[in-house]
C-alpha cells in the first residue's frame, strides 16, 4: 500500500539554523500539508500547497517558514532560523484531491529538536 | 475558530472490553469529521464521516456522527493490546481542506 515518507525521522539543530524537512507524498496525490505537533499537545495545521503554490496557511506559518515542490516527487518544508519553540514532530499529508471530502493521510513525521 | 473537545484523556481497559470514545467539535460548515489511530508514529486513517447516523465500521471498530448534537463516538469491541494507542478526531469546514484535531484520547488495553 502506498504510504507517505518522510526523512529524516529526526533532526537536532542549533536555534538561529535553517532545517529542510523532507516528505515524498503518495504518488498520484495532488494536495500537501505540514503539520506539527509540540510534545503533549495537539496536531496542529501549518500549510496546504496544490497546484505548486500555497492554498492555506495558519497563523503559526509565518515567514520563516517556506514549502516548495522542487520535483514531481518530493515535497519540503524550510525553517529558516530555527526557534527553541519549533521542536515538534513535523507530519507530512498528502490527498488525491478528486474527491469531496477527501482523507488525508500522514507520513510517519520529524522529530525536530532545536537546542 | 473551529474546535474538537475529546474524552476521555485516557482509558485503560482490560482486553475483551468494550470501549467508546467521544468526540464533540464545533464547526463553521461542517465538512467531514475524521477519525485516526496513533501509535508511535503516523496517524493512521481510521474512518471519514459526513453524514449523521450512517455507522461506519471496520472489523471490531465502528463509528458514528450526529451533526445535530455536533459529536462522533468511535466503538472498539473485543479490544486487544495492539489497540493501544492514541485516537485522534478532526474535522474539516468547507473552507478549505485544513483538519483541526483534538487532544486525542490515550487508550491502553492491558492483558
Amino acid at each position: 500500500e502506498p504510504e507517505v515518507t518522510q526523512t529524516p525521522s529526526h533532526q537536532v539543530t542549533q536555534m538561529g539554523q535553517e532545517v529542510i524537512l523532507r516528505c515524498v507524498p503518495i504518488s498520484n496525490h495532488l494536495y500537501f500539508y505540514w503539520y506539527r505537533q509540540i510534545l503533549g499537545q495537539k496536531v496542529e495545521f501549518l500549510v496546504s500547497f496544490y497546484n505548486n503554490e500555497i492554498s492555506e496557511k495558519s497563523e503559526i506559518f509565518d515567514d520563516q517558514f517556506s514549502v516548495e515542490r522542487p520535483d514531481g516527487s518530493n515535497f519540503t518544508l524550510k525553517i529558516r532560523s530555527t526557534k527553541l519553540e519549533d521542536s515538534a514532530m513535523y507530519f507530512c499529508a498528502s490527498t488525491r484531491g478528486d474527491r469531496d471530502p477527501d482523507t488525508q493521510y500522514f507520513g510517519p513525521g520529524t522529530r525536530l529538536t532545536v537546542l | 475558530e473551529d474546535k474538537v473537545v475529546q474524552s476521555p484523556l485516557s482509558l485503560v481497559v482490560h482486553e475483551g472490553d468494550t470501549v467508546t470514545l467521544n468526540c464533540s467539535y464545533e464547526v463553521t460548515n461542517f465538512r467531514s469529521l475524521l477519525w485516526y489511530k496513533q501509535e508511535k508514529k503516523a496517524p493512521t486513517f481510521l474512518f471519514m464521516l459526513t453524514s449523521s447516523g450512517i455507522e461506519k465500521k471496520s472489523g471490531r471498530l465502528s463509528s458514528i456522527l450526529d451533526k445535530k448534537e455536533l459529536f462522533s463516538i468511535l466503538n472498539i469491541t473485543a479490544t486487544q493490546t495492539g489497540d493501544s494507542a492514541i485516537y485522534l478526531c478532526a474535522v474539516q469546514n468547507n473552507a478549505g481542506n485544513m483538519l483541526t484535531f483534538g487532544g486525542g484520547t490515550r487508550l491502553m488495553v492491558k492483558p
